[in-house]
Parts: C-alpha cells; sequence; structure tokens
C-alpha cells in the first residue's frame, strides 16, 4: 500500500514569490492535514480537510492557503515568501475525521522549502 | 494555554544502552498521546498512540507509559541501536479529535554512538 506523497521534495525559492505543495494521501484515506517544521518551534498545525472542505486551520497568515480536490489529494500555497518560511512542509493523512482515541496520523516525507 | 514539554533537548548513549525520554503536558481535555521518530529529513512515523485509560504500551524496543494524573508520559528504549538516532516527538490531542487539537512537542533528538 503506497503511503503519503509529497511533492516536490526540495524546492529554492526567492523572497517574494509564491510555493504549491502537492500532498497525495493513502489511498483511502479522506482527511489531510499540514504542517510546518521549524528548528525552533517544531511541527505547527497549519489546516486539515475532509471531503474537501477546511475543517480547522492553525494560527498563520492569510499568505497560507491550501484545497483539498475530489481525489483527497491536497495542495497548499504559500504566497510572497518570507525568509522564515523556510521550513520542512509536512502533510499527513487518516482515515476519517474525527479521529477517534487510537486514530493514526500517516506523514509524508516533507517538502523542504528554502526562501533566499 | 495547552502546551507539550519534552525533555531532554537532546541526548547521547551508547549503542546498547537502555534512555528514557520525558513528556510532561497541560492539555485538558485530554484524548490520547502519541510518540514518533522522525530520522533526519523524513516524516514522522507513529510508534505508540495511548488513550487515558492505558498506562503502558510496548512496541518492540519502544515502551511508552503514560500518568494521566500527573499528565506525564515516558519513552523507553531498550538495548539501543544505531538506527534508534532520531528525533522522538510526543504528541497530545486535546478530546474532540480533529488533526487542529493536536499539540505537539518539540522533540528530543537522540544520538546513539558505536
Amino acid at each position: 500500500k503506497a503511503g503519503v506523497t509529497q511533492t516536490p521534495r526540495y524546492l529554492i525559492k526567492t523572497r517574494g514569490q509564491q510555493v504549491t505543495l502537492s500532498c497525495s494521501p493513502i489511498s483511502g484515506h479522506r482527511s489531510v492535514s499540514w504542517y510546518q517544521q521549524t528548528p525552533g518551534q517544531g511541527l505547527q498545525f497549519l489546516f486539515e480537510y475532509f471531503s474537501e472542505t477546511q475543517r480547522n486551520k492553525g494560527n498563520f497568515p492569510g499568505r497560507f492557503s491550501g484545497r483539498q480536490f475530489s481525489n483527497s489529494r491536497s495542495e497548499m500555497n504559500v504566497s510572497t515568501l518570507e525568509l522564515g518560511d523556510s521550513a520542512l512542509y509536512l502533510c499527513a493523512s487518516s482515515l476519517v475525521p474525527p479521529m477517534p482515541p487510537g486514530g493514526e496520523l500517516f506523514f509524508g516525507e516533507g517538502s523542504r522549502l528554502t526562501v533566499l | 494555554k495547552n502546551q507539550v514539554e519534552q525533555s531532554p533537548q537532546s541526548l547521547i548513549i551508547l549503542e546498547g544502552k537502555n534512555c528514557t525520554l520525558q513528556c510532561n503536558y497541560t492539555v485538558s481535555p485530554f484524548s490520547n498521546l502519541r510518540w514518533y521518530k522522525q530520522d533526519t529529513g523524513r516524516g514522522p512515523v507513529s510508534l505508540t498512540i495511548m488513550t487515558f485509560s492505558e498506562n503502558t504500551k510496548s512496541n518492540g524496543r519502544y515502551t511508552a507509559t503514560l500518568d494521566a494524573d500527573t499528565k506525564q508520559s515516558s519513552l523507553h528504549i531498550t538495548a539501543s541501536q544505531l538506527s534508534d538516532s532520531a528525533s522522538y516527538i510526543c504528541v497530545v490531542s486535546a478530546r474532540g479529535g480533529s488533526q487542529g487539537n493536536l499539540i505537539f512537542g518539540k522533540g528530543t533528538k537522540l544520538s546513539v554512538k558505536p
């Protein structure tokens, strides 16, 4: 069974540009969530989607947005990139939200974004 | 404020030795607590998930404990191997269950030396 697939794995952008990251969840998983990971802050929740609807959003500026398609694949977009957006962006999928006690998140390998 | 604190921040041990990582939380209402292992440059992988009623759970050489009264958890690694070198992240879920209610610790970086 294929795992969570994120593309691209690495990318370099300059300040002011925008970036789109893609996430394909495990087959059958309808919930996708996104996280930003930096050395100083650790993992921080960005947003969560289920059946093409955003159910939760973390405390990030409006430059960060996302969407989910009918096939459960998800994309996140960051506009007007800043140096501080350099991070590992992780996507995770699960069967259905809300996760029952014992429900499990499956993470992808992440997209490493460097902003110059 | 919901918080998860892990200690130590980093740890170096010799191959074959045991170690214990700590996680203290102030999350309420509590739903479950998870430990993840994250190799450098990779995504986190689940080790254990424990609910309020569970106080010990094992996954091979990894044993997690949970004391819901004191809001503390530990991850014990037995007979460490070089491949155990990774960051270990404690994640606590507040009742409600959506990923938005997950509170992450900043992790403990473990280095196992030969």
